[in-house]
């Protein structure tokens, strides 16, 4: 089945520690999006792709960067994490600008410690 | 200034029974659009339903509907048939916009709805 999937679902990192989340489709969409949800929030769009032309929202700190290779792949970057940046980080895709649904995948739980 | 706004963060509901959910909202822009999203424990948001601005009619999908009341500015979602599988986070988001730039929701807080027997 056509899907997004995120990798991996729970990840710890230490204080400072550099780390990766992943996110893939299978959808062949052009517009690739990385949201933060922090506990009992809403979600919060970092940054989107629009095939390689990358898009950041103006109050998202520099410490996340993304990097989207190809269509299937995005990955954020978290350069320095702290323990403020505990939260579930959610990817969603769209298949064009003008498309009103996104679809996104199970999200990465990412704990800081 | 709150862009979507959830007044209700839980709700409970029989089972059997049907459930609203208020959304309102805040914009200048004559086009955008609505959604709600369903969140369960899992955490992936899964789509249930959208509505356009300049659409006519209110949205429907299966037993989810949208009561759109555009001179009101809400969208409330309404659930028929309560199902236990119900029981989740919901969230109601707007798009602005159309087509200058991807498809960027804004998010309510969410309504935690519990069905119960």
């Amino acid at each position: 089945d056509a899907m997004v999937i995120q990798n991996p679902r729970y990840q710890v990192t230490q204080f400072g520690k550099p780390v990766t989340l992943s996110c893939s489709q299978t959808l062949n969409h052009n517009v690739m999006y990385w949201y933060q949800q922090k506990s009992s929030q809403a979600p919060k769009l970092l940054f989107h792709y629009y095939d390689k032309d990358f898009n950041n929202e103006a109050d998202t700190p520099d410490n996340f960067q993304s990097r989207r290779p190809n269509t299937s792949f995005c990955f954020l970057d978290i350069r320095s994490p702290g323990l403020g940046d505990a939260a579930m980080y959610l990817c969603a895709t769209s298949r064009d600008k003008r498309e009103h649904e996104q679809y996104f995948g199970p999200g990465t739980r990412l704990t800081v410690t | 200034a709150q862009k979507i706004t959830q007044t209700q963060p839980g709700m409970f509901v029989q089972e059997k029974e049907a459930v609203t959910l208020d959304c309102t909202y805040d914009t200048s822009d004559p086009s955008y659009g609505l959604f709600w999203y369903k969140q369960p424990s899992s955490g992936e948001m899964i789509f249930l339903i959208y509505q356009g601005s300049y659409d006519q009619q209110n949205a429907t999908e299966g037993r989810y509907s949208l009561n759109f009341q555009k001179a009101r500015k809400s969208a409330n979602l309404v659930i028929s048939a309560s199902q236990l599988g119900d029981s989740a986070m919901y969230f109601c988001a707007m798009r602005e916009g159309w087509g200058g730039t991807a498809s960027k929701l804004t998010f309510g807080t969410g309504t935690r709805l519990q069905v119960t027997l």
